[in-house]
């Protein structure tokens, strides 16, 4: 069974830094691009972030370019989101999802990442 | 303002059917990439409803269907249940913006 975990999420202040873990299960990770998905309270889904099976692809939305960072270690099934620099508009629920063919068709449970003072 | 456009909300009576459309552009659907659309129930991560414009995963009941016209995609819904009741976004690759680009989600309600 495919599995996603999210954790690392919690209360931070502006300014400050969060890193975010994804940790995979039930398939073979290495083989699979990921992505990282946010929902603002209330709002809808906004793609952040993407890294391809090896690490040679990587993208972002203008909204965190330069302020966040996608890795992941294949060894370890794992893709992090490092998040500096972080505002109030970042306060968001962040999914990790992996990509198939272009659909998102596995996601994790969600962390929630507040930023304010 | 999202890339791809979605009614805010619709609704229908248990049993009727409904639908709901995905606006884009040609740097987008019109381009010819795939529409996926996600069922998100409240406080629950997002599933995979319809991948590549009209494909069920196995477990998704074939009350759901999806269609890719032009610049535009709809996903319909017949038999309404009140499970249903959820929220639901169109899914995207962009090429202008290089990424996948979601549309703003509609919250469907079953009266």
């Amino acid at each position: 069974e495919v599995q996603l975990v999210e954790s690392g999420g919690g209360l931070v202040q502006p300014g400050g830094s969060l890193r975010l873990s994804c940790a995979a299960s039930g398939f073979t990770f290495n083989k699979y691009s990921m992505n990282w998905v946010r929902q603002a309270p209330g709002k809808g889904l906004e793609w952040v972030s993407y890294i391809s099976s090896s690490s040679v692809t990587i993208k972002y939305s203008d909204s965190v370019k330069g302020r966040f960072t996608i890795s992941r270690d294949n060894a370890k099934n794992l893709v992090y989101l490092q998040m500096n620099s972080l505002r109030a508009e970042d306060t968001a629920v962040y999914y990790c999802a992996r990509e198939d063919t272009g659909e998102f068709d596995h996601w994790g449970q969600g962390a929630l990442v507040t930023v304010s003072s | 303002q999202s890339v791809l456009t979605q009614p805010p909300s619709v609704s229908g009576a248990p049993g009727q059917r409904v639908t709901i459309s995905c606006t884009g552009s040609s740097s987008n659907i019109g381009a010819g990439y795939d529409v996926h659309w996600y069922q998100q129930l409240p406080g629950t991560a997002p599933k995979l409803l319809i991948y590549g414009n009209t494909n069920r995963p196995s477990e998704v009941p074939d009350r759901f269907s999806g269609s890719k016209s032009g610049t535009s995609a709809s996903l319909a819904i017949t038999g309404l249940q009140a499970e249903d009741e959820a929220d639901y976004y169109c899914q995207s690759y962009d090429s202008s913006l290089s990424n996948s680009v979601f549309g703003g989600g509609t919250k469907l309600t079953v009266l």
